[in-house]
């Protein structure tokens, strides 16, 4: 099983600054990685997938990098409505398909 | 418009069984692979099981091996979890999911419902 690990856990940020979560995978994903956003009591939403496509709909403040075992959400000028839980999830090697287990952006 | 709409969940005690059933619409349903994903109260996302487009293929996360199955019936649409041998850590919100407008064996998760909680509890 791939386990992924997602830092850091909470991270502040003050609206309009960027934001930058990390997400590390205990072996090769090559380029088969999402991102998601979760808002309290909603389901949550696909950001990004194949590491840096953005999913229909995502404002091109949401940028994805990274490959093999590190990769990297980006959030450029955060709005209001960005301050969420982040997970990431692999989808390389499955079963089982695997999260980390979120970071968090809160205000600052 | 895709919708997923969950039912089924609930209250049962150690040991019993629930049946969760997804409602699909908006998208040709027998042309997509569907999921389970879940959410214990406070935690993050597990995904629990998957199942083909034609249900010929399932796919399960380990510690529900055996005691979940997950099935569809295309003719209505309709997606299900038959939980048997519940546990107190099968406690969660159960989401219905599909890859959406990812291509097909993209393994991610773009539509969502709105979920069902199972609580296991005596």
């Amino acid at each position: 099983e791939i386990v992924m690990t997602q830092s850091p856990a909470t991270l502040s940020v003050s609206p309009g600054e960027s934001a930058t979560l990390s997400c590390r995978a205990s072996q090769s994903v090559s380029s088969n990685l999402a991102w998601y956003q979760q808002k309290p009591g909603q389901a949550p939403r696909l950001l990004i997938y194949g590491a840096s496509t953005r999913a229909t709909g995502i404002p091109a403040r949401f940028s994805g990098s990274g490959s093999g075992t590190e990769f990297t959400l980006t959030i450029s000028s955060l709005q209001s409505e960005d301050f969420a839980v982040y997970y990431c999830q692999q989808y390389n090697n499955w079963p089982p398909l695997t999260f980390g287990g979120g970071t968090k952006v809160q205000i600052k | 418009e895709v919708q997923l709409v969950e039912s089924g969940g609930g209250l049962v005690q150690p040991g019993g069984s629930l049946r969760l059933s997804c409602s699909a619409s908006g998208f040709t349903f027998n042309t997509y692979a569907m999921n389970w994903v879940r959410q214990a109260p406070g935690k993050g996302l597990e995904w629990v099981s998957t199942i083909s487009s034609d249900g010929g293929s399932t796919y399960y996360t380990d510690s529900v091996k055996g005691r979940f199955t997950i099935s569809r019936d295309n003719s209505k649409n309709t997606l299900y979890l038959q939980m048997n041998s519940l546990r107190a850590e099968d406690t969660a919100v159960y989401y219905c999911t599909n890859r959406g407008m990812a291509a097909a064996g993209i393994r991610v998760f773009e539509c969502w419902g709105q979920g069902t909680l199972v609580t296991v509890s005596s």
